[in-house]
């Protein structure tokens, strides 16, 4: 059974404070791996695809990254605006199933 | 352009009743997936549709069904309800071949 664990459950930094994000997995066979944001009562928004090690993607002040055993989203310099839940998830089988972690809740200070 | 759109916004019901969830996907899209979302916790698979057949099920009793119509909109029934139903219902809506899925606004649904 695919198993995605985040670490930390929450984190809370000044702003401008970088830090990472961590997204460890164990699946056989993955097929992608996916980061959203997701603000308290909204839907998830998409950031970002993997699909292989060594494979990083940037967008404004985020970057993640993908190892054979675990994923990192990096945040540069965040602002308050960054604040939200940020969700991991992994798809394996042909459908389109995805198996999320539980997020991990920033809290950025201004 | 129009994202995923999901009606209704919030809900409330007794235990026992039935409610029907509705998801629109983004213009395109053919397929479509239903995900509930308990407070604190990521969101959990419940189906996939597509080409109106069901193409994956989660671990969800069978009073959850779906269905999926011409247009590929898509129905979420549940029946029976039970307090912890309570939930947000995320629809999820994707090309054909491709892996990212794209997520609506959620319908919160509460089971009184």
């Amino acid at each position: 059974e695919d198993q995605v664990t985040q670490s930390p459950e929450a984190l809370r930094l000044q702003e401008g404070e970088s830090s990472s994000l961590n997204c460890s997995y164990t699946v056989s066979g993955l097929r992608g791996l996916f980061w959203y944001r997701q603000d308290p009562g909204k839907g998830p928004e998409f950031l970002f695809t993997l699909y292989s090690a060594g494979e990083e993607k940037e967008k404004e002040r985020l970057k993640a990254t993908l190892t054979k055993k675990e994923s990192f989203l990096h945040i540069t310099a965040p602002k308050p605006e960054d604040s939200a839940t940020y969700l991991c998830a992994v798809r394996t089988g042909a459908n389109s199933k995805l198996t999320f972690g539980k997020g991990i809740t920033l809290s950025v200070r201004p | 352009d129009a994202g995923v759109t999901q009606s209704p916004t919030h809900l409330i019901k007794t235990r026992g009743q039935h409610v029907t969830l509705r998801c629109s996907p983004i213009s395109g899209h053919k397929s479509v997936s239903w995900y509930q979302q308990v407070l604190g916790q990521g969101p959990q698979f419940i189906f996939q549709y597509y080409e109106k057949e069901e193409r994956g099920r989660g671990n969800f009793p069978d009073r959850f069904s779906a269905r999926q119509f011409p247009n590929y909109s898509s129905e979420l029934n549940v029946n029976a309800l039970l307090l912890g139903d309570s939930a947000l219902y995320l629809c999820a809506s994707s090309w054909v071949g491709e892996e990212t899925q794209y997520f609506g606004p959620g319908t919160r649904l509460l089971v009184l």
